[in-house]
C-alpha cells in the first residue's frame, strides 16, 4: 500500500506570509496528487491535482509542485481565508486511494 | 449545479447495521466513478470505497472490507453504502464523492456532499 506523509503537521503563519506544505508518497505514485482544503466545520475543497493543476475557481496564489516522490503546495501570500487544513492524496491506481494525515495552517 | 446529498446517518450499536444513501444532481451520474470518504471526530479524511460507473468493479480499504458494500442505481442517481458489523472506530461523517478527470487520468475527488454522520456507540 501506498503512504503519505505530510510536513509540517502545524504551520503558524501571518497573513501575507508565503507557506509551503510538503506531502512525500512511500512510492512513485506518477503525477498523480491532489491537494484539498478543509475549514473547520466545512467539507473539504479540491485546490490542485495532478500535482499542479489549479481546480476550478481556486486563486492563483496556490500552486503545486514535484519532485520525484516529495510534493509540495505553496501559498505565495497567505490571506485569512487560507486558514484550514490542507490534505493530499494519491491516486496512482485510480482504484485505491490514501490521504496524508493533514497540515493546519494556523494564524502566528 | 453539480449536488451530492448523503442521508441515513444516525445512532447504532455495535454490531448494528445502517445504510447510507447519497442522491447526485447536475451531473450525468452514470459517467462517473464514485466514492465514501469517511472523518473521524477531530481526525483526517479516509477513503472507504469506490465504484465504476457501472457497478463491475468495487474496491475497499482494508479496514472495511467484508463488511461495508458500496452500490449504485444509476437510473436513480443514486449511490449507497451498506454497513454491517460496526464498529467505534466507524464512527465518523461519511461523504459522498464524485471521482474527476477520465478514467486515464482521474482519481481526485472533484465534487464533496455535505456528509452524513454516523455513531457507533451503546
Amino acid at each position: 500500500d501506498i503512504q503519505m506523509t505530510q510536513s509540517p503537521s502545524t504551520l503558524s503563519a501571518s497573513v501575507g506570509d508565503r507557506v509551503t506544505i510538503t506531502c512525500r508518497a512511500s512510492q512513485s505514485i506518477s503525477s498523480w496528487l491532489a491537494w484539498y482544503q478543509q475549514k473547520p466545520g466545512k467539507v473539504p475543497k479540491l485546490l490542485i491535482y495532478k500535482a499542479s493543476t489549479l481546480g476550478s475557481g481556486v486563486p492563483s496564489r496556490f500552486s503545486g509542485s514535484q519532485s520525484g516522490t516529495e510534493f509540495t503546495l505553496t501559498i505565495s501570500s497567505l490571506q485569512p481565508d487560507d486558514f484550514a487544513t490542507y490534505y493530499c492524496q494519491q491516486y496512482s491506481s485510480y482504484v485505491l486511494f490514501t490521504f496524508g494525515p493533514g497540515t493546519k495552517v494556523d494564524i502566528k | 449545479e453539480v449536488q451530492l446529498v448523503e442521508s441515513g446517518g444516525g445512532l447504532v450499536q455495535p454490531g448494528g447495521s445502517l445504510r447510507l444513501s447519497c442522491a447526485a444532481s447536475g451531473f450525468t451520474f452514470s459517467s462517473y466513478r464514485m466514492s465514501w470518504v469517511r472523518q473521524a471526530p477531530g481526525k483526517g479524511l479516509e477513503w472507504v470505497a469506490n465504484m465504476k460507473q457501472d457497478g463491475s468493479e468495487k474496491y475497499y480499504v482494508d479496514a472495511v472490507k467484508g463488511r461495508f458494500t458500496i452500490s449504485r442505481v444509476n437510473a436513480e442517481k443514486s449511490l449507497y453504502l451498506q454497513m454491517n458489523s460496526l464498529r467505534a472506530e466507524d464512527t465518523a461523517v461519511y461523504y459522498c464523492v464524485r471521482l474527476g478527470g477520465t478514467e486515464k487520468e482521474g482519481g481526485y475527488f472533484d465534487f464533496w456532499g455535505q456528509g452524513a454522520l454516523v455513531t457507533v456507540s451503546s
